[in-house]
């Protein structure tokens, strides 16, 4: 079975610093894909940025970043240039591929305040 | 509209009563999802449409009961429900690529706020 694991329950940075959210995963499947979605408060949560296990290069989507290290099952988010809008969950996830409609397996979250 | 809508946002009540969750999305996905979302726990993946076909997570309590009446809309009924069923439940939609296979992005409603008093 997979498991996600996100080590950091709640995390507190000043605007326009970085910080880096973490994600150990266990799997013995050889392709899948891993997330990083954003819940707001009281907002509906989001896909931040996707990565295809099979991809060395690390995803990237403006100040959002990931480090995919697949030997150590690794997978932590960085934001650089942090805002007071990425204030929010951020949940860590995991996909088997191919998938047909089968389960995301999400960490516990980690809750994130930029403040200013 | 556009997105996925879920009504009601909030819902109260008691362990006798019968009520319903809706989920509506606008997205023209095939495939939609019902999650609950409890304080310090992962999220958890209740049932599944795709492809209209229903997948099961076997460790739900009989006493919720999905619907899915078309590809666009999905239910959730709620009956004899206990307190430690409250929780923010949320619905997602997926589009599933070729042989339905999924590609991970999920679209989320606001979610509905439930109390079991």
């Amino acid at each position: 079975a997979q498991t996600v694991t996100q080590s950091q329950p709640e995390m507190s940075v000043q605007e326009a610093e970085t910080v880096t959210l973490s994600c150990t995963y266990d799997t013995s499947e050889s392709n899948y894909y891993l997330f990083w979605y954003k819940q707001p408060p009281s907002r509906q949560m989001i896909l931040v940025i996707r990565q295809e296990a099979y991809k060395q290069q690390n995803a990237t989507e403006n100040r959002f970043s990931v480090n995919f290290q697949k030997a150590a099952k690794s997978f932590s988010l960085k934001i650089s240039d942090s805002q007071l809008g990425d204030t929010a969950m951020y949940f860590c996830a995991f996909m088997k591929y191919p998938s047909r409609g089968d389960k995301i397996i999400f960490g516990k979250g980690t809750r994130l305040h930029i403040l200013p | 509209e556009t997105g996925v809508t879920q009504t009601p946002r909030h819902l109260v009540m008691g362990m006798t009563n019968k009520k319903s969750l809706k989920c509506e999305q606008h997205l023209g996905h095939n495939a939609m999802y019902w999650y609950k979302q409890s304080a310090k726990k992962p999220l958890e993946l209740m049932f599944v449409y795709s492809l209209e076909e229903r997948v099961e997570n076997n460790s739900v309590p009989s006493r919720f009961s999905p619907e899915c009446p078309n590809s666009s809309h999905l239910f959730l009924h709620l009956h004899t429900l206990q307190p430690e069923d409250s929780a923010l439940y949320l619905c997602a939609s997926s589009r599933l690529g070729l042989a339905g296979v999924n590609t991970g992005e999920l679209f989320f409603g606001e979610g509905s706020r439930l109390t079991v008093l």
